[in-house]
């Protein structure tokens, strides 16, 4: 069984700054995939970033940047230099041996202008 | 099109009847998947797709629940004497081949009210 826990439920941020999303997982496959989508008001899934078990260095990609701790099995988004559009849920997941994502239950974020 | 295609985009139904719900997958994508998302929650797995066949079915929530697919193309998601806990938004999603390190494309999904 694979599992993905977001602990913020809400998260605020004023535009400029940066900010971290937390995202902790727990899977006994050896190999896995961790992804981060976006779903704004509109609802729809957008996806942002990817990072392999096996991937020696974080995965960066423009603004987003994921902090991936092997060892405490923890898959932080970065947002630098937030938008007041990068406000959104945020939902982290993850892929193994089932290639089945699982998703967490997904933090919502807040740019202040 | 070039994204993932949902149909409808809303559907209002009275307790008791069927619904069909369509999803219309990236061309050449093998992989499909159905989730619900309940209002303010997160994605819950319903059924997985690789090609025709459905590897796992085991997110259906009752027998009232149905899938197919035919080829690696159009999947219909059946819900049979449909009831009020089947509110939720209908999410479809494919990717090129399945597995751990393929990023899922979603539809626009499904808001399905059941009155």
């Amino acid at each position: 069984a694979q599992k993905i826990t977001q602990t913020q439920p809400g998260m605020f941020v004023q535009e400029k700054e940066a900010v971290t999303l937390d995202c902790t997982y727990d899977t006994s496959d050896p190999s896995y995939g961790l992804f981060w989508y976006k779903q704004p008001s509109s609802g729809e899934m957008i996806f942002l970033i990817y990072q392999g078990s096996y991937d020696q260095q974080n995965a960066t990609e423009g603004r987003y940047s994921l902090n991936f701790q092997k060892a405490r099995k923890s898959a932080n988004l970065v947002i630098s230099a937030s938008q007041l559009g990068d406000s959104a849920m945020y939902f982290c997941a993850l892929s193994g041996g089932s290639y089945i994502p699982t998703f967490g239950r997904g933090t919502s974020l807040i740019v202040h202008p | 099109g070039a994204g993932v295609s949902q149909s409808p985009s809303n559907k209002v139904t009275e307790k008791g009847k069927d619904v069909e719900l369509r999803c219309d997958p990236i061309s050449g994508h093998t992989a499909l998947y159905w989730y619900r998302q309940r209002l303010g929650q997160g994605l819950e797995f319903l059924i997985y797709f690789q090609g025709n066949s459905a590897p796992d079915k085991s997110g259906l929530p009752s027998d009232r629940f149905s899938a197919e697919r035919t080829g690696e193309s159009v999947s219909t998601l059946t819900i049979q004497r449909t009831q009020q806990e089947d509110s939720a938004v209908y999410l479809c999603a494919s990717s090129l081949s399945g597995g751990r390190n393929t990023e899922a494309f979603f539809g626009q999904g499904t808001r399905l009210t059941v009155v």
